[in-house]
């Protein structure tokens, strides 16, 4: 198995403009999870989906954030508009049945810079 | 509300020496996982071991045993023979698991040095 793929690996982007971040998760893991990571914050859950639910969107820092799960294999983050205090490292992470003693598998991140 | 706290910013390690990384955490639920990971400076977060609460023997993986004491809500994980390769960030985590919910908190890592 590939792991879990991320694209892009660093985005650049004006303020103002729309990102969307992608990611494919293990094949057979129900539980998508969308993290954040910033010096100042560290790792900070988004959001997360169940068999492409969305079950806990309560970490989405504002409206400007929004996440997809269209089909099992394959999950969006959008900022739209982005702003310079959005730059960080996003992580997209999945797991079976929530991890149980195995934890989650994470993707290799997206580092995005909004200038 | 469930809590992890990681008060070495920054630890240093002989070569072939063993290490210990301390987490603590707070949480009044009596189901839950303790998780530690991974992340060198090449960014993946890799995921090292785990502990359940109800788990009576300390978890071991490889090099890596996680000493597990839950009255004093510690979690530390213990690295024996350190080598090189083992410099990174370190991340305590835990995950509430009650009610089929899985947020899963992180702790600000220590980060790790291994001298030569």
């Amino acid at each position: 198995d590939a792991g879990v793929i991320q694209s892009p690996r660093h985005e650049v982007t004006e303020m103002g403009q729309e990102v969307t971040l992608r990611c494919k998760p293990i094949s057979g893991h129900d539980y998508l999870f969308w993290y954040r990571q910033t010096m100042m914050r560290g790792l900070e859950l988004l959001i997360y989906f169940n068999n492409n639910v969305p079950i806990d969107d309560s970490g989405m820092p504002e409206d400007r954030f929004s996440a997809k799960m269209p089909n099992a294999s394959f999950s969006t983050l959008k900022i739209q508009p982005s702003e310079p205090r959005d730059s960080a490292v996003y992580f997209c992470a999945s797991s079976e049945g929530g991890g149980g003693e195995y934890g989650y598998t994470f993707g290799s991140g997206t580092r995005l810079t909004v200038v | 509300a469930q809590k992890i706290t990681q008060t070495q910013p920054g630890m240093f390690v002989q070569e072939k020496e063993a290490v210990t990384l301390d987490c603590t955490y707070d949480t009044s639920d009596q189901s839950y996982g303790l998780f530690w990971y991974k992340q060198p400076s090449s960014g993946e977060m890799i995921f090292l071991i785990y502990q359940g609460s109800y788990d009576e023997q300390n978890a071991t993986e490889g090099r890596y045993s996680l000493n597990f004491q839950k009255a004093r809500k510690s979690a530390n994980l213990v690295i024996s023979a350190s080598q090189l390769g083992d410099s990174a960030m370190y991340f305590c985590a835990m995950r509430l698991n009650s009610g089929g919910y899985q947020k899963v908190t992180f702790g600000i890592g220590t980060k790790l040095q291994v001298i030569p």
